[in-house]
């Protein structure tokens, strides 16, 4: 079983819906939890960066994470064309280094 | 402000021949991490440095090895290329290790 499991997709929306975005893991030492976006053949971008549990808001993005039933969101607000891309989540423990990632989510918005 | 640079873009080796690849990182930054990403996955951990020193690894071999300079840009060396070595390589910079990390876009590589 993989420590961070997220649907691959892909996923297809119409412009100006709501997105939801999903991950789940099994260790429960992560504390610190990330969204990146990546488009084809870029690097991976920043997106949200949270600690613990709770909900972050910047923008039309907007991160939850429950470490209680171990389940992280990233959730996208009017969605525009330019958010197609695909969406990896990621994740650490306290005090470690390595960041560890979900296969990432093929996101496709349709004008 | 310089974001993460990484060089070549492109490269293509042939199995059993060695490697190596460049990352500069963010401007304030001082510690570099390589990860590699294959095609339809996640990246995976290589490993990171700081001071000049390997401070985590990941599940790669000892064929996969890196330097860090006092300027805090990184090599990351691969020896005895495998055709599985094929993939996007990333290096991601940060402020101390354990904090945020911006990546680069990475270098592809591909063994033939």
């Amino acid at each position: 079983q993989k420590e961070v499991e997220q649907d691959p997709g892909p996923l297809s929306v119409p412009e100006g819906a709501i997105v939801s975005l999903n991950c789940t893991y099994s260790n429960s030492a992560f504390q610190y939890f990330m969204w990146y976006r990546q488009y084809s053949r870029k690097g991976p971008e920043l997106l949200m960066y949270t600690y613990s549990s709770g909900n972050k808001e910047d923008g039309r993005f907007t991160a939850q994470v429950d470490k209680s039933s171990k389940y992280i969101s990233l959730f996208i607000r009017d969605s525009q064309p330019s958010d197609s891309a695909t969406y990896l989540c990621a994740m650490s423990p306290e005090g470690a280094q390595k960041l560890v990632f979900g296969q990432g989510t093929r996101l496709t918005i349709n004008p | 402000d310089a974001g993460v640079t990484q060089s070549p873009t492109h490269l293509i080796k042939t199995r059993g021949q060695q490697v190596t690849l460049r990352c500069s990182p963010k401007s304030g930054h001082d510690t570099v991490s390589w990860y590699q990403q294959a095609l339809g996955q996640g990246p995976q951990f290589i490993f990171q440095y700081y001071e000049e020193e390997e401070r985590q690894r990941g599940n790669f071999p000892d064929r996969f090895s890196g330097h860090q300079f006092p300027n805090y840009s990184s090599e990351l060396n691969v020896n005895a290329l495998l055709l599985g070595d094929s993939a996007l390589y990333l290096c991601a910079s940060s402020f101390r290790p354990g904090s945020e990390q911006y990546f680069g876009p990475g270098t592809r590589l591909t063994v033939t």
